[in-house]
């Protein structure tokens, strides 16, 4: 079975860092692109960062480029989310997702973990 | 634009049809991907590619693209479709990746 566990997320402060860990299993991970997407209470699903399957590409929605950096270890099965310089506005349930880019019109996230929440407050 | 437009909210007829719309104009160039999404869950795929569906998706669920829409039709919805739905695609860049705001799925 495919499957995607995160862990990681609390509750820090504003300034603060935290780390996110995405472990996979059911599946090579090695040849598969892998995203982070993360939900703030209420609101819609935002994209945020994606990382090749060798780890050579990455790229980030310009809210957080700069301060997220997305990485994995493919020795490990694990993908993860470094978030410094953390804002309210951070707080969100963070998703890991598997991405799938078959052809240059085609892309999709499919499966995706069950989240874990992030909460930026003093 | 690297935007994704969604209506806020549909509602359908128990067993009627819906469609739910998607708009942007890098749906010119890329097929979008759909999402259901119920409450406290994380997403699942719904429909990819031209119009493909994962397995253990009903065949009620099924996609269409024209010019820069997107559409997600359910044909004879179910209680169970009551959800949020959001669509995907890639922006102009092709490497920025942007999803709709949501659509609220009532079904009377």
């Amino acid at each position: 079975e495919v499957q995607l566990v995160e862990s990681g997320g609390g509750l820090v402060q504003p300034g603060g860092s935290l780390r996110l860990s995405c472990a996979a299993s059911g599946f090579t991970f090695t040849t598969y692109w892998m995203s982070w997407v993360r939900q703030a209470p209420g609101k819609g699903l935002e994209w945020l960062a994606n990382i090749k399957q060798d780890g050579t590409e990455k790229y980030y929605v310009d809210s957080v480029k700069g301060r997220f950096t997305i990485s994995r270890d493919n020795a490990k099965n694990s993908l993860y989310l470094q978030m410094n310089s953390l804002r309210v506005e951070d707080t969100a349930v963070y998703y890991c997702t598997r991405v799938r880019v078959p052809d240059a019109m085609s892309n999709w996230f499919d499966p995706w973990g069950q989240g874990t929440l992030v909460t930026v407050s003093s | 634009s690297s935007e994704l437009t969604q209506d806020p909210a549909v509602s359908v007829a128990l067993g009627q049809t819906v469609r739910i719309t998607c708009q942007g104009d890098s749906l010119r160039t890329y097929y979008a991907s759909w999402y259901q999404q119920k409450p406290g869950q994380a997403p699942i795929l719904v429909i990819y590619g031209r119009n493909s569906r994962p397995s253990g998706i009903p065949d009620r669920f099924s996609g269409s693209s024209s010019g820069n829409t997107a559409s997600l039709t359910i044909t004879g919805a179910q209680a169970e479709d009551e959800a949020d739905y959001y669509c995907n695609s890639r922006d102009s860049s092709g490497n920025h990746w942007v999803f709709g705001g949501g659509t609220k799925l009532t079904v009377l």
